[in-house]
């Protein structure tokens, strides 16, 4: 079937640190990559995407790089805020030949906590 | 635009009623998805409507249901509620059922059931 595993949180930073969180997938077809992030007490907002190998998804500061080759999907940022604290999400979905899905297969999600 | 909108934000049941919970998606998109978030099992796909249709169901027992009317705004049903339904449900709507399109998601009902 198809699965997203992240790293595991939770995961502190101080503020301006490098930000890695990481993601890898098993998919049957072609998914489309997607992070979300969520903030307390909110719904799910989209944080990038990248729909083929390859692609590079970025906002915000944030990028992902759609790795076919190593089935992955990791999220980076350069220098992060306070305000990046949140829970992160990986999920993908997936075509597979002509049909369509609209499910979302997400990963368990990575808790950030950024210190001033 | 507006974004998702989904009522009622909180709810408090207790086990065995029924309870319905609505969505209403951004303008012009046509599906809508639901999902069902809990801090044991993560974020769970329960069901996918497109013009109307449920094109795709999760692993939930018969006791949730949903449709879709003509406007695209959803609803979801639970019945015989559990104490293993709390959960914050959240609705999610895109411009069509195409693995490209994002998914845009409402703030969630949190339902708790005592």
């Amino acid at each position: 079937g198809n699965s997203v595993t992240q790293m595991e949180g939770p995961v502190t930073l101080s503020e301006e640190a490098f930000l890695t969180i990481n993601c890898t997938y098993t998919a049957t077809g072609y998914p489309s990559l997607f992070w979300y992030v969520q903030y307390p007490g909110e719904g799910l907002q989209l944080l990038l995407k990248a729909t083929k190998a390859d692609d590079k998804g970025s906002n915000k500061g944030f990028e992902a790089t759609y790795r076919k080759e190593t089935t992955s999907f990791h999220l980076e940022k350069g220098s992060v805020q306070v305000s990046d604290s949140a829970v992160y999400f990986c999920a993908l979905r997936i075509r597979a030949g002509g049909t369509s899905y609209g499910k979302l297969t997400f990963g368990q999600g990575t808790i950030l906590t950024v210190h001033p | 635009k507006a974004g998702v909108t989904q009522t009622p934000r909180y709810l408090i049941k207790t086990r065995g009623q029924q309870v319905t919970l609505s969505c209403s998606p951004i303008s012009g998109h046509r599906s809508v998805s639901w999902y069902q978030q809990t801090p044991g099992q993560g974020l769970q796909f329960l069901f996918e409507y497109f013009s109307e249709t449920q094109r795709n169901k999760g692993n939930f027992p018969g006791r949730f249901s949903g449709r879709q009317f003509s406007n695209s705004r959803s609803e979801m049903n639970v019945s015989t509620l559990e104490l293993g339904d709390s959960a914050l449900y959240l609705c999610a709507s895109s411009l069509d059922n195409r693995v490209e399109e994002t998914q845009y998601f409402g703030p969630g009902t949190r339902l708790l059931v005592l």
